[in-house]
């Protein structure tokens, strides 16, 4: 039972490029949610998905997208990396018997 | 979802209690108090929550006022291992998209 899964966990972008962070979990949860948490901040929500097929955003979409491929995978892309972008990602399920969210171990990126 | 209110910063000695408060006096009635905390570099883990009573589970205590503007979370016998940032946050469960909203949290170092 391996959780909240991220990949990958580092990577380093020039400003442009594009790139896809991928989140997958097995706790077979319908909620799933994507933070990101610039240096000393808090975590801040870009996108969420309550279930599969629904996606919306949260707090800090510009510059985003996201796909909930199916219940277990929801993809965090970037289309056109910018250095304000550099920050440490994480991905989120959340269980509806206890209101507990479960954080994936992140994926650290840099925009150069 | 109501604001929260916490120390920046505290210490504590190793083995004794650590009692962290969260300020929370806009909180409605069906908004609950949830602790997480975020060790260096990794994703936040969930600790605690409770709507009015007090709660205990294997990691720690919430004590929640009869006003339930404030609540306090303790670390019965703090480690090292506990130094971490912690955030308390309130929200409704249930609620559209069931998003957590953290704040700058309180950063705390365990000394031996």
């Amino acid at each position: 039972n391996a959780g909240v899964t991220q990949t990958p966990k580092f990577q380093v972008l020039k400003t442009g490029q594009s790139m896809t962070l991928q989140c997958a979990q097995d706790m077979n949860h319908n909620s799933m949610y994507w933070y990101r948490q610039d240096p000393g901040m808090g975590l801040r929500l870009i996108y969420y998905s309550a279930s599969e097929g629904t996606t919306d955003k949260g707090e800090v979409p510009n510059g985003y997208n996201v796909s909930r491929l199916n219940k277990r995978e929801f993809s965090l892309r970037l289309e056109s990396a910018a250095p304000s972008q550099t920050s440490v990602y994480f991905c989120a399920t959340l269980s509806l018997s206890s209101y507990e969210q479960y954080f994936g171990p992140g994926t650290r990126l840099t925009v150069t | 979802d109501a604001k929260t209110t916490q120390p920046t910063s505290m210490d504590c000695a190793e083995g004794r209690a650590a009692n962290l408060p969260c300020n929370h006096s806009t909180i409605s009635g069906n908004e609950y108090v949830y602790w997480y905390r975020q060790i260096h570099s990794q994703g936040p883990q969930y600790i605690i929550h409770g709507l009015k009573n007090n709660e205990t589970n294997e990691m720690a205590s919430l004590i929640i006022t009869e006003d339930r503007k404030s609540s306090t979370l303790i670390l019965p016998h703090a480690t090292l291992r506990d130094t971490a940032v912690y955030y308390c946050i309130v929200r409704v469960i249930g609620a559209a998209g069931n998003k957590l909203t953290f704040g700058g949290g309180t950063r705390v170092l365990v000394k031996p």
